[in-house]
């Protein structure tokens, strides 16, 4: 089965701490995103990367920066977390850009920032 | 900005109806897709519709595409108290998929 695993389920940090998500896929996916997830907003793409050490901005990536280092690990680093940041973080993997490329999730990283 | 809207926003239904679920959007499309995702988890495809296909089966799925009207809906037949979950849409552009902000269904048993 195609994986894509979150580090961590639950988070709890405090305003001004740095917070890494880390996602790991194995199934030797070219592409991985970053969305956020928030009542009433759906998802919304903070990051992707279609190779290694490459990324793009998606719709909000303000308070966020990305690192991919290797193919199967794309990390979401939030350098100083605020309150405003409290949600539910996904990463998703796919194989490519073609178009019938469909989304792997993984379980998702709920964070709480106080 | 988010490119689908689903209808409605929630949806209770008795066991063994049938739910259904509408999606609209704003720009072409390669492809439109639908997610599911149950309470506090990551999302599951579904089912994948191409933009020169009218309408998709897979099992008790049914997803209809009409990109004249630039809409989609999903049909789930005979439902199980297992199908409570939302539900997304989700179109893909060149690089992003886009999600709309889904329908959350309620089986009750």
């Amino acid at each position: 089965d195609v994986k894509v695993t979150q580090s961590s389920r639950y988070l709890v940090k405090r305003t001004g701490e740095k917070v890494f998500l880390e996602c790991v896929q194995d199934m030797d996916h070219e592409n991985m995103f970053w969305y956020r997830q928030d009542p009433g907003l759906g998802l919304r793409l903070i990051y992707f990367s279609y190779d290694v050490k490459m990324k793009e901005k998606g719709d909000i990536p303000e308070g966020y920066s990305v690192s991919r280092e290797k193919k199967e690990r794309f990390s979401l680093i939030l350098e100083s977390a605020s309150t405003n940041q409290t949600s539910m973080y996904l990463c998703a993997s796919s194989p490519g850009f073609s178009g019938a490329n469909v989304l792997t999730f993984g379980a998702g990283s709920r964070l709480t920032v106080l | 900005s988010q490119q689908g809207e689903e209808d409605p926003q929630a949806l209770s239904i008795q066991e063994g109806e049938n739910a259904t679920m509408n999606c609209s959007y704003k720009t072409s499309i390669n492809n439109l897709q639908w997610y599911r995702q149950n309470s506090g988890r990551g999302l599951v495809h579904l089912i994948l519709i191409r933009s020169n296909e009218r309408e998709k089966h897979s099992g008790r799925l049914r997803v209809t595409l009409d990109t004249s009207k630039k809409s989609s809906s999903l049909l789930i037949t005979a439902s199980r108290a297992a199908d409570t979950a939302s539900y997304f849409c989700a179109t893909s552009g060149t690089y992003k998929y886009i999600f709309g902000t889904g329908t959350r269904l309620k089986v009750l048993a």
